[in-house]
């Protein structure tokens, strides 16, 4: 059972356009949607995170959408640089609950930022 | 603040050997988590354990996988008689809190695991 899904699986994006990546989740309980950002050898690093009490959360060039009655949401970065070149990992929990809700992950989108 | 520290970085072991892996979280942080990263199956959740307590092993398989927490500054993960599909990198992360609106889990950068 996937509960969190990814699309594309790969993207390729000028250096300059803006990049989206796209998320969906089945379990309408989730409140809480970090996206994690990995290069290659290394783990996971967060890199912005949402609550779904909010439609939108900005940090800088990048900014996550989110559709509650959808069970959906997306990352925009804009002015897409080559070192934003990773894979991303969208990824779900329940975090307003005394009883513990594992962090549950899509397949990752594997961006490719072209000079 | 070093991060989350995972050791070894890689490590090869034969059919059947016995591989540990060993993660530091960092400190002051009470949770810590394991996850397996393949190329198939993507980041899987193993187990959690808050205050060195084992609190979900769900993801973990049922044989030859154990973890433990003796103190706060380390855990280990156990593979018995590893196999060949026991390849794949294994990833520690810490959590100052998880749950209760506390959020946010740091990632060690993984112990790249080979099984021939």
């Amino acid at each position: 059972q996937q509960q969190v899904r990814q699309s594309p699986q790969s993207l390729t994006v000028w250096e300059g356009e803006t990049a989206i990546l796209n998320c969906s989740y089945e379990n309408s309980a989730f409140d809480y949607f970090p996206w994690y950002q990995q290069f290659p050898g290394e783990g996971p690093a967060l890199l912005i995170a949402i609550r779904s009490v909010s439609d939108k959360k900005e940090d800088g060039r990048f900014t996550i959408f989110f559709n509650k009655r959808e069970k959906k949401l997306s990352l925009h970065i804009t002015d897409s640089q080559p070192g934003d070149s990773a894979t991303y990992f969208c990824a779900a929990s329940l975090i307003a609950s005394s009883s513990f809700s594992k962090l549950v992950f899509g397949q990752g989108t594997s961006l490719s930022v072209v000079p | 603040n070093a991060g989350v520290i995972q050791t070894p970085r890689h490590k090869v072991t034969g059919k059947g050997q016995e591989a540990t892996l060993w993660c530091e979280p960092i400190s002051g942080h009470s949770a810590v988590f394991w996850y397996r990263q393949t190329i198939v199956q993507g980041l899987e959740f193993l187990t959690y354990f808050r205050n060195q307590a084992p609190i979900d092993d769900s993801g973990m398989p049922k044989e030859r996988f154990s973890a433990q927490m003796p103190n706060q500054s380390h855990s280990t993960l156990k593979i018995q008689s590893t196999q060949p599909q026991d390849s794949a990198v294994y990833l520690c992360a810490s959590s100052l809190v998880w749950g209760l609106n506390q959020d946010t889990q740091y990632f060690g950068p993984g112990t790249r695991l080979l099984v021939l």
